[in-house]
């Protein structure tokens, strides 16, 4: 597509329930990226994914979390047992190389609330 | 740990005048800094980058400079409008993987 698409836009849920977010980035860029996004405080890198690589992970925050990019493309980032404390807008990002740099082209991120 | 630090308090300016924001890292040198803007409800979007040997970059009323001596960037708006009005973060490589760190924002609000 012509942007990163994320679903869903909003999703509250009940604490201890597990949640999915999807991630649809755009056509032909290989790398994805997965960040959190509390209020209030800066952007916290989560996961990195890039081609048939296996992926950087050194940003999930427990063992709760987790992500799965299928076929080079669509991506899930699932969060098991949620607690109040995941309470974020999580936020998509493919990349392309501008000047030999990953710049970054954001969804519009999904709003998640435990209650 | 690597640090990137933005001024968290909000920039109050005038339409027409110069905004100017500060970003400083600290605990290593990055390769390149990049600058994106965030509107509420909305995803960061990528307006500049500059590398580590580059003084100066322009885009039309952008301009961002980055010095490494004082390790800092600085991202001017010039003849500012209300339409500017946004939230403005700072980003650079990492030295250790392939993750942006951002700082986490200025806060631009352009009055009439």
């Amino acid at each position: 597509g012509a942007g990163v698409s994320q679903s869903p836009s909003n999703k509250v849920t009940e604490k201890g329930k597990d949640v999915e977010l999807r991630c649809d980035p755009i056509s032909g860029h290989t790398a994805l990226y997965w960040y959190r996004q509390s209020l209030g405080q800066g952007l916290e890198f989560l996961i990195y994914f890039q081609g048939n690589s296996a992926p950087d992970k050194s940003g999930l925050p427990s063992d709760r979390f987790s992500a799965e990019r299928t076929g080079g493309s669509v991506s899930t980032l699932t969060i098991q047992r949620t607690q109040q404390e995941d309470s974020a807008v999580y936020l998509c990002a493919s990349s392309s190389y501008v000047s030999g740099a990953n710049v970054l082209t954001f969804g519009a991120g999904s709003r998640l609330t435990v209650l | 740990s690597q640090k990137i630090e933005q001024n968290s308090e909000a920039l109050n300016i005038q339409e027409g005048k110069t905004a100017t924001l500060t970003c400083n890292y600290t605990n290593y040198s990055p390769a390149y800094l990049q600058w994106y803007r965030q509107d509420p409800g909305r995803g960061p979007v990528f307006l500049l980058l500059i590398r580590e040997n580059e003084k100066e970059k322009r885009k039309e009323r952008l301009k961002v400079t980055f010095d490494t001596t004082l390790k800092q960037s600085l991202f001017h708006i010039t003849a500012s409008q209300p339409a500017d009005s946004a939230t403005y973060l700072c980003a650079s490589n990492s030295n250790s993987g392939y993750a942006l760190n951002f700082g986490k924002g200025t806060s631009l609000l352009v009055t009439p």
